[in-house]
């Protein structure tokens, strides 16, 4: 079974700033696809970004980027130049390249402040 | 991406009585899943629904408790029978949505987000 754990709960930085949680994950597939999910106090789950295992470059979209190491299983993301509206819950999610479903960690709660 | 409406959108219900909560996607997809996330606490998945059989209910999850209809490859229906006060949840549809080039990607509804008294 795939484990995925996010070891912060709870972040917070300042507009403009730069932060980086993190998530590690536990797997004997070779090949799978990462995600990262961002869920704002309205409960729609977004996707912010995807990266898949055999790729070995980092996934990027705009202020978003990851930092994929497959040997640690270690699968981060920063955000740049942070916004009020990055304020939400983000979810990091595992899913095998076999499977559709996701297995997702617990979730940490990001504050940006002014 | 697929686009996928979730109704409702939220409903207060009561106790002992079910509800069922429609999935429509935009453009037809083989499977469709539904998540329930339990206040303050990740998603979980309820069962995948092939459109043509049964849905496969994951353990914990039962079809008396949580029956699902795909009738088509765009539309399918979540009901949560029996409702009691641990119900409440945020119930959400999801899809796969194979990108041209480079394989799967899952997309949410709305959620609908259900509150039993």
């Amino acid at each position: 079974a795939q484990t995925v754990t996010q070891s912060q709960p709870e972040m917070s930085v300042q507009e403009a700033e730069t932060v980086t949680l993190s998530c590690t994950y536990d797997t004997s597939e070779s090949n799978y696809y990462l995600f990262w999910y961002k869920q704002p106090p309205s409960r729609q789950m977004i996707l912010v970004i995807r990266q898949e295992a055999y790729k070995q470059q980092n996934a990027t979209e705009n202020r978003f980027s990851v930092n994929f190491q497959k040997a640690a299983k270690s699968f981060s993301l920063k955000i740049s130049d942070s916004q009020l509206g990055d304020t939400a819950m983000y979810f990091c999610a595992f899913m095998t390249n076999s499977g559709y479903a996701l297995n997702f960690g617990k979730g940490t709660s990001l504050l940006v402040t002014p | 991406s697929a686009v996928i409406s979730q109704k409702p959108s939220r409903d207060i219900c009561q106790r002992g009585t079910s509800l069922t909560i429609q999935c429509q996607v935009d453009s037809q997809v083989t499977m469709m899943f539904w998540y329930r996330q339990q206040p303050g606490q990740s998603l979980t998945l309820i069962a995948t629904a092939n459109q043509g059989s049964e849905a496969t209910y994951e353990s914990g999850f039962v079809i008396d408790k949580f029956p699902i209809s795909r009738p088509n490859l765009t539309f399918s229906t979540l009901t949560v029978s029996n409702m009691s006060p641990e119900d409440s949840s945020i119930y959400l549809c999801s899809v796969d949505s194979r990108a041209s080039t480079s394989g799967n990607t899952i997309y949410f509804g709305e959620g609908s987000w259900l509150t039993v008294v």
